[in-house]
């Protein structure tokens, strides 16, 4: 299995403002997931994108992935106080799960109110 | 439907003493991930258990072990515990691996178990 890094390490925007994250990895994928954690607590699942996929969205959320740059990011439309946490990217290389998920040290993103 | 339980939430020991802890996934998932969360080294993933069988295991010392129930609840031990072991360990399920959203390792994540050696 693969580890995303993800790009910058540390974000912080004013409450309103779009959050753009990224997220490279090294070798091929099957898809590649995001998932938030808040301060202290598990991750939660946010979304996925499969290979063949090059854009998603999922609410205020739209995820891009370009497979020729090994690269995905993460946009957060409007965002809210609440979107104050770690966001981490996985790269899931395996067809479906043969490695565990590793994880890279995550983009910090604070929204200031 | 009740999610991935991790027990205990916090727990203090010393160094050279050993620690279990637990971990019931949601049912119906039989597969099983753990991961510690330090802030220098991040979120790194430690084994995954599927089946009562360990199918990965991440770059640990033998201190570290695990093992699955077969109602796939899992405990992970590690023993002769240092101060750098301080740290969230983090448990993960999953359906069968490969077989969620078609053919995706989607994790659903405990709250985590926050250890400190002293």
């Amino acid at each position: 299995s693969q580890q995303g890094e993800e790009d910058p390490q540390a974000l912080s925007i004013q409450e309103g403002e779009n959050a753009t994250m990224n997220c490279s990895y090294k070798t091929s994928i099957n898809n590649l997931q995001w998932y938030r954690q808040n301060s202290g607590r598990g991750l939660v699942h946010l979304i996925l994108i499969r290979s063949n996929e090059r854009e998603k969205h999922s609410g205020r959320l739209r995820v891009t992935l370009d497979t020729s740059k090994k690269s995905s990011s993460l946009l957060i439309t409007a965002s809210r106080a609440a979107d104050t946490a770690s966001y981490f990217c996985a790269p899931d290389g395996s067809g479906g799960g043969a490695d565990g998920l590793t994880f890279g040290k995550g983009t910090h993103l604070i929204i200031q109110p | 439907k009740a999610g991935v339980t991790q027990t205990p939430r916090y727990l203090i020991k010393t160094r050279g003493q050993q620690v279990t802890l637990s971990c019931s996934p949601i049912s119906g998932h039989r597969s099983v991930s753990w991961y510690q969360q330090t802030p220098g080294q991040g979120l790194q993933f430690l084994f995954e258990y599927f089946s009562e069988t360990q199918r990965n295991k991440g770059n640990f010392p033998g201190r570290f072990s695990g093992r699955q129930f077969s109602n796939s609840r899992s405990e992970m031990n590690v023993s002769t515990l240092e101060l750098g072991d301080s740290a969230l360990y983090l448990c993960a399920s999953s359906l069968v691996p490969g077989q969620g959203l078609a053919g995706a390792n989607v994790l659903t994540f405990g709250a985590g178990s926050r250890l400190t050696v002293l």
